[in-house]
């Protein structure tokens, strides 16, 4: 069975880059058949998709990221980045890494969140 | 983007009701609509994939239905284990605001 593992740092100071990196096992992201993403949750809110790479390396982001955002795999380590730049305090959310069908873009694994923090 | 309204905001019922959820898209989506269930301090569940076909090991009081811009969760009879946030998705993108269903 799939698992993901989300890590990186807490903190984040505003204006800086938020980095991200989810371990996968039990799969890899290059087999064709899923895609591989971001969602993120606000302390109390709802969940907000943030951005997905197919396994032949498409990116497709949220547009209320797409200047900000890059998310990449690391195909010897058989892991996915999320790196978003310029924060602010709007960003602070637990971040979960996902897998998704690529068919239906259905999510069937989910990593267990990281609480990310955007706080000088 | 594809907005998805999720109806009611809140619904309070009994254990032993029966709850349905609205999930509205502003387009058409095709039946590429995922529900999932969050309990408080844990990692959302997938109930339903593709508007109707439920997940491995959910229970079967729980269905969906719709296509196009109009999709329902319903849970026959709640059970105590049920009460959570539920959270459509379309098309693995856009997730509506949520649905809390309380114990009344």
């Amino acid at each position: 069975q799939v698992q993901l593992q989300e890590s990186g740092p807490g903190l984040v100071k505003p204006s800086e880059t938020l980095s991200l990196m989810c371990s996968v096992s039990a799969d890899s992201v290059t087999r064709y058949g899923h895609y591989w993403g971001w969602v993120r949750q606000p302390p109390g809110k709802g969940l907000e998709w943030v951005g997905s790479m197919s396994s032949s390396g498409n990116a497709y982001y949220n547009p209320s990221f797409e200047s900000r955002l890059t998310i990449s795999f690391d195909i010897w380590k058989n892991q996915f980045s999320l790196k978003l730049g310029s924060v602010s305090a709007a960003d602070t959310a637990v971040y979960f890494c996902v897998r998704q069908r690529m068919v239906s873009g259905t999510i069937d694994a989910w990593g267990p969140g990281t609480l990310v923090t955007v706080s000088s | 983007e594809i907005v998805l309204t999720q109806s009611p905001g809140t619904l309070a019922l009994t254990p032993g009701e029966r709850a349905t959820l609205s999930c509205r898209a502003s387009q058409p989506v095709s039946f590429h609509v995922a529900w999932y269930q969050q309990k408080p301090g844990q990692t959302p569940r997938l109930i339903i994939d593709e508007a109707s076909s439920r997940a491995p090991g959910v229970p079967d009081r729980f269905s969906g239905s719709g296509s196009g811009t109009d999709f329902t969760l319903t849970i026959s009879r709640l059970e105590p284990e049920d009460f959570a946030v539920y959270y459509c998705q379309q098309y693995g993108r856009t997730f509506g605001q949520g649905t809390k269903v309380e114990i009344k």
